[in-house]
C-alpha cells in the first residue's frame, strides 16, 4: 500500500523540550510539505521541500526545523523556540513541485506540550 | 491577511438534499482551486479541483463551480449522505508559487439522516 505515514499519532512533551515528528512516504513523490492546523483555522504551511536535499520556509517557519536527506523522509523538529507548539501537524507530498499537483496528506500527529 | 475565506463555519443538511459549501478569495492571481475533506484526527483527502480556465468541474456527486469575476467558488454535493459529514477546506494556488496552497478555515458539514 502506497501512502504517507506519520508517527506517533499522539505526542506529549514538556515545555522547553525539542521534539521530532516523523513523516515517511513510499509514493516516490519529489515534493513534501509540513502544515499545522489549529482549531477553527485552516492549514498553515511550515516548511516545504521541492526535492531531496532542498527545503524552504513556509509561512510560519519560526521555531521549526526540517531536513530532507532521503526522498521518502521529511522529519519536522519542533524546537523550544516555538512559542505555541500544541497543534495538529500534517505532512503531505506531491508527485512534483508545481501547480496542478495534488497534495496527499498523512494521518497527522497531535502534539501537546505540557 | 486571509486570502481564502470560508465564511460559514458550519452547515447542516438533510440526507438526500444538496449541500453547498462556499469559498471566497481575494488574490486575483490564484488560478487553481481545490477542495479537501477532513475527518477528525485524520489528514485531509483530496476531493475535486478546478483550474481558472473552467467554470465548472464534476466528479460523481461533487461539482465545483468557479466565478472568477466574483472571486468565488462553491462545492455542491448531490445527494448528500451521512458519510459526507466532515470538515471541508477549499484551497488555492497561483502558478508563480508552485505547489504552495493557501487554505480557507474550513466548513463543518453535518448531514442528518
Amino acid at each position: 500500500d502506497g501512502g504517507i505515514t506519520q508517527s506517533p499519532k499522539y505526542l506529549f512533551r514538556k515545555e522547553g523540550q525539542n521534539v521530532t515528528l516523523s513523516c515517511e512516504q513510499n509514493l516516490n513523490h519529489d515534493a513534501m510539505y509540513w502544515y499545522r492546523q489549529d482549531p477553527g483555522q485552516g492549514l498553515r504551511l511550515i516548511y516545504y521541500s521541492q526535492i531531496v536535499n532542498d527545503f524552504q520556509k513556509g509561512d510560519i517557519a519560526e521555531g521549526y526545523s526540517v531536513s530532507r536527506e532521503k526522498k521518502e523522509s521529511f522529519p519536522l523538529t519542533v524546537t523550544s523556540a516555538q512559542k505555541n507548539p500544541t497543534a495538529f501537524y500534517l505532512c503531505a507530498s506531491s508527485i512534483m513541485w508545481g501547480i496542478y499537483n495534488e497534495q496527499f496528506f498523512g494521518p497527522g500527529t497531535r502534539l501537546t506540550v505540557l | 491577511d486571509q486570502q481564502v475565506k470560508q465564511n460559514s463555519p458550519s452547515l447542516s443538511v438533510q440526507e438526500g438534499r444538496i449541500s453547498i459549501l462556499n469559498c471566497d478569495y481575494t488574490n486575483s492571481m490564484f488560478d487553481y482551486f481545490l477542495w479537501y475533506k477532513k475527518y477528525p484526527a485524520e489528514g485531509p483527502t483530496f476531493l475535486i479541483s478546478i483550474s481558472s480556465i473552467k467554470d465548472k468541474n464534476e466528479d460523481g456527486r461533487f461539482t465545483v463551480f468557479l466565478n472568477k469575476s466574483a472571486k468565488h467558488l462553491s462545492l455542491h454535493i448531490v445527494p448528500s449522505q451521512p458519510g459526507d459529514s466532515a470538515v471541508y477546506f477549499c484551497a488555492a494556488s497561483e502558478e508563480t508559487s508552485g505547489s504552495r496552497l493557501t487554505f480557507g478555515e474550513g466548513t463543518q458539514l453535518t448531514v442528518n439522516p
